[in-house]
């Protein structure tokens, strides 16, 4: 079964304290994994999309990572602006070589960054 | 453009009663979709639809249903809300031909009581 798995839960960070979230998945075939940035009340903001293994996207003080187990994404020198909730996402291939474009979430990391 | 809009953006429902959730895009995608997001459970696909007049079950589909006439539109209709029905609704839309991100709304709070 198609899975993603979010680490931590929660992170609470000072101001310049750079760190990174984990996103583990199991699917039959890779064909995108996203990340969203969520802030409380709104919907999901689209940040990045990695495809292969090896690939990397930079936006700001965001670095979003992919292996063929995982991505992480890394945030060097946080802001406060950048609490929000980070999401995690998948979509996969279908057995006939097509794909869904249906995307599988992970649960999240709530991140807050304190001055 | 104003990308993903959603109305309303709050309601308050009685159990057994219906509603409909509205939901346009104007970014021309082919894709569209209705997510519920609960505390703790990730965001779980409840209809998607690739195009005007086609759409498909997701994930978590009883209780619901959805009608595609239009690009632009993807209403998701409530029949006889129940309390389990209680969550935050998303809306989103992709185009398939060139990316797969998908785009979302602001999100309806739905509370049934």
């Amino acid at each position: 079964e198609d899975q993603v798995t979010q680490s931590p839960e929660a992170l609470r960070l000072q101001e310049g304290e750079s760190s990174s979230l984990n996103c583990s998945y199991t699917v039959s075939g890779l064909r995108g994994l996203f990340w969203y940035r969520q802030d409380p009340g709104k919907g999901p903001e689209f940040l990045f999309t990695l495809y292969s293994a090896g690939e990397e996207k930079e936006k700001e003080r965001l670095k979003a990572t992919l292996t063929k187990k995982e991505s992480f994404l890394h945030i060097t020198a946080p802001k406060p602006e950048d609490s929000a909730t980070y999401l995690c996402a998948v979509q996969a291939w279908v057995n006939y070589g097509g794909a869904t474009n249906k995307l599988i979430f992970g649960t999240g990391t709530l991140l807050a960054v304190q001055p | 453009n104003a990308g993903v809009t959603q109305t309303p953006k709050f309601r308050i429902l009685k159990i057994g009663q219906s509603m409909t959730l509205q939901c346009a895009q104007d970014m021309n995608h082919n894709y569209m979709y209705w997510y519920r997001q609960d505390p703790g459970m990730g965001l779980k696909l409840i209809y998607y639809s690739v195009g005007a007049g086609i759409t498909d079950k997701g994930e978590v589909p009883n209780g619901y249903n959805v009608s595609r006439s239009t690009t632009e539109d993807f209403p998701l209709r409530l029949e006889l809300a129940a309390p389990s029905q209680t969550s935050v609704y998303f809306c989103a839309s992709s185009y398939s031909k060139t990316s797969y991100e998908q785009y979302f709304g602001p999100g309806t709070r739905l509370t049934v009581t």
